[in-house]
């Protein structure tokens, strides 16, 4: 069976610093990794995936992830944080056979 | 491109009455197609899922059920709600994603209040 664990329901930053959301996964098989992003009262909108091929995964907003599979992780990080990145963020993981399970979220707050 | 509906927007319903949300995707063909909840501060808990017409899997036990009487249209239901029923309620879809797997997205969600 396959579970994510993300570190920390909430995260704090000022604006301008590094985002680091981390998120470990388990699986029994070579994982895909998601990560999503929900603004209140809204869906959740797909930030980046990585499925094969290279590691650091580049998404919308500036954000990226680096799948390490020696560590089972998949963080997403952005360089510079900005108001408009408060929001809570999911991590998910699925393989060829089976639907995404996810994470409980981390919620992002940006202050002045 | 793509797209996905939700209706309503918003529902307020009293406790023991029915519920019918409603969920459309546009520009794809026999989607897989899902139904999740999210409760007030918690993650998010699949419902059912569907690969294809009038094929239904139930996920949780609970009062709800779900239906999908067309290629792009799934519905959920139930004949009487329950003040738990209350929360955040998502529907996706999802296409197969090159290298493997598939990929979801989701549509813009309705809010129920049961009181």
């Amino acid at each position: 069976a396959q579970s994510v664990t993300q570190l920390g329901s909430h995260v704090s930053v000022s604006e301008g610093a590094l985002v680091l959301l981390r998120c470990n996964y388990s699986s029994s098989v070579p994982p895909y990794l998601f990560w999503y992003v929900q603004y209140p009262n809204q869906g959740l909108q797909l930030l980046l995936k990585y499925t094969t091929g290279a590691t650091l995964v580049k998404g919308i907003n500036g954000f990226e992830a680096e799948f390490k599979k020696s560590e089972t992780s998949f963080h997403l990080t952005k360089p510079s944080a900005h108001m408009s990145d408060a929001a809570e963020y999911f991590c998910a993981v699925s393989d060829a056979a089976s639907k995404l399970t996810f994470g409980t979220g981390t919620r992002l707050q940006v202050t002045l | 491109s793509q797209t996905i509906h939700q209706w309503p927007a918003t529902l307020v319903q009293p406790v023991g009455s029915p519920l019918s949300l409603e969920c459309t995707v546009e520009g794809t063909s026999n989607p897989n197609l899902y139904w999740y909840r999210q409760a007030a501060g918690r993650g998010l808990q699949l419902l059912f899922y569907s690969v294809g017409i009038g094929q239904i899997s139930s996920e949780v036990p609970q009062n709800l059920s779900a239906s999908r009487p067309q290629d792009r249209q799934f519905i959920l239901s139930s004949k009487k709600l329950l003040l738990s029923d209350s929360g955040f309620y998502l529907c996706a879809w999802s296409v197969l994603t090159s290298g493997g797997g598939e990929t979801q997205y989701f549509g813009p969600g309705t809010r129920l209040l049961v009181l």
